[in-house]
């Protein structure tokens, strides 16, 4: 069965500086793999999406990931963070037959920006 | 267009009693499906539905209903409630094919006391 890990519940940036959020995946076969973003109240939003080619994804908001097979990880990351990205960050995979609705998440990683 | 929309956005309950969590996408998106998040675990997939008259079960069906008579409706059922349900519900749909991606409404939080 597929599995998604965010070691940081918690993580906590000063504006401007850099960000990496970690994901790491379990699945058998070539993932399907997405970011999405909570803010308080709001349902999640779609960041960015991995599903084959270039292993650097672009994405919405100034954010990128980088898929690494070896490492079975997919980190998302912004050079400088902005106070209006405090927010709740999840990472999922999807089933390669229906990605993007059998999405399996991870915990979370709430995001604090220190002005 | 208004994209996914929930009903209610608050609800108590108390234990046993039964309600219906209505969910309405103007995308005529065909897949729907239904999730609940809850602290430290994400979102888990409880019930989804790939077209009108069909449903399947996710990761945490008990206790949750669904059915799928329009494309546009996906209500969440739920037939006795219990503490265990007290949770965050979120809608999604989505178009077929694999690049398309998931719209969330903005969750209805649902305390069973």
């Amino acid at each position: 069965a597929q599995s998604v890990t965010q070691p940081d519940i918690h993580i906590t940036v000063s504006e401007g500086a850099s960000l990496e959020l970690r994901c790491n995946y379990s699945y058998g076969a070539t993932p399907y793999l997405f970011w999405y973003v909570q803010s308080p109240g709001q349902g999640l939003q779609l960041l960015l999406k991995y599903f084959s080619g270039d292993t650097l994804v672009q994405g919405i908001k100034g954010f990128e990931a980088e898929f690494k097979r070896s490492q079975s990880s997919f980190n998302l990351r912004k050079p400088s963070v902005h106070w209006s990205d405090a927010a709740e960050y999840f990472c999922a995979v999807g089933e390669s037959k229906a990605a993007g609705n059998k999405l399996t998440f991870g915990g979370g990683t709430r995001v604090l920006v220190k002005p | 267009n208004a994209g996914v929309t929930q009903t209610p956005k608050f609800q108590v309950l108390k234990t046993g009693q039964s309600m219906t969590l209505q969910c309405a996408q103007d995308m005529n998106h065909e897949y729907m499906s239904w999730y609940r998040q809850d602290p430290g675990m994400g979102l888990r997939l409880i019930h989804y539905s790939v077209g009108a008259g069909i449903t399947d079960q996710g990761e945490v069906p008990n206790g949750y209903n669904v059915s799928r008579s329009t494309t546009e409706d996906f209500p969440l059922r739920l037939l006795s409630a219990a503490p265990s349900q007290t949770s965050v519900y979120f809608c999604a749909s989505r178009t077929p094919g694999r690049n398309s991606p998931l719209h969330f409404g903005n969750g209805t939080r649902l305390t069973v006391t």
